[in-house]
């Protein structure tokens, strides 16, 4: 099947400082992906999906500014989490649709400090 | 706006016990989808079923979607040990998908 990458896999950073967060889709051209957030034992909740070459259609409650989303190719989305808080600690996993099938990133472990 | 709630929230069963989580969509969807997260991993696709009272199968996994297209379920025959882990339902309804709150599925051996 297809294969969405992510990276990084774990990243730990300062609060205050901002992290971007990489989902490429590898032997696929992904016109949408979406952003997502898993809290521990929860499940997925949807932030964002990121369309290319367009802006980024958020959530309810998903604050635009500091969940920057860039599609700047049919391959690459990224998430930037910017100004990062310890409350921004979570799991956040990408994923593209390939036909009627939707495959996720392995996912990107952000703790804040 | 959609909501998915999925049933149960966890699921203990001894090697050899079926299992069965069910998930109800607060509107009628177009689709709905099955996914299973292993531990520590992320979530996999393992089906779509899209047609009214449609029952698909997959070795010991039996997915259905209700005649109103607004409920499903996946029945695992004989649980095994690597079937461990969290399946979620996702229902879509016009590109608005949400995911239920998953059934955490542990097997004792």
């Amino acid at each position: 099947g297809a294969v969405v990458s992510q990276h990084p896999s774990r990243v730990i950073c300062k609060s205050g400082t901002s992290v971007k967060i990489e989902c490429r889709s590898l032997d696929f051209q992904a016109t949408t992906m979406f952003w997502y957030r898993q809290f521990p034992k929860q499940s997925l909740m949807l932030m964002a999906t990121s369309n290319e070459g367009s802006k980024a259609t958020y959530e309810q409650g998903v604050e635009k500014d500091k969940f920057l989303i860039n599609h700047a190719s049919l391959t690459l989305s990224t998430l930037t989490v910017t100004s990062a808080h310890p409350e921004d600690s979570s799991f956040y996993i990408c994923s593209a649709i390939q036909g009627n099938e939707q495959y996720f990133g392995p996912g990107t472990r952000l703790t804040v400090t | 706006g959609q909501q998915v709630m999925q049933i149960p929230q966890y699921q203990h069963v001894q090697e050899g016990e079926d299992f069965t989580t069910y998930c109800n969509s607060s509107t009628t969807l177009s689709n709905i989808q099955w996914y299973k997260q292993r531990p520590g991993g992320h979530p996999v696709f393992l089906i779509q079923l899209v047609k009214s009272g449609e029952v698909k199968k997959q070795k010991r996994l039996t997915f259905q979607f209700g005649e109103a297209k607004k409920n499903s379920s996946l029945h695992i025959t004989a649980t095994q040990t690597t079937d461990v882990g969290t399946y979620f339902c996702a229902g879509n309804n016009n590109n608005d998908m949400r995911f239920g709150a998953g059934t955490r599925l542990t097997v004792k051996p």
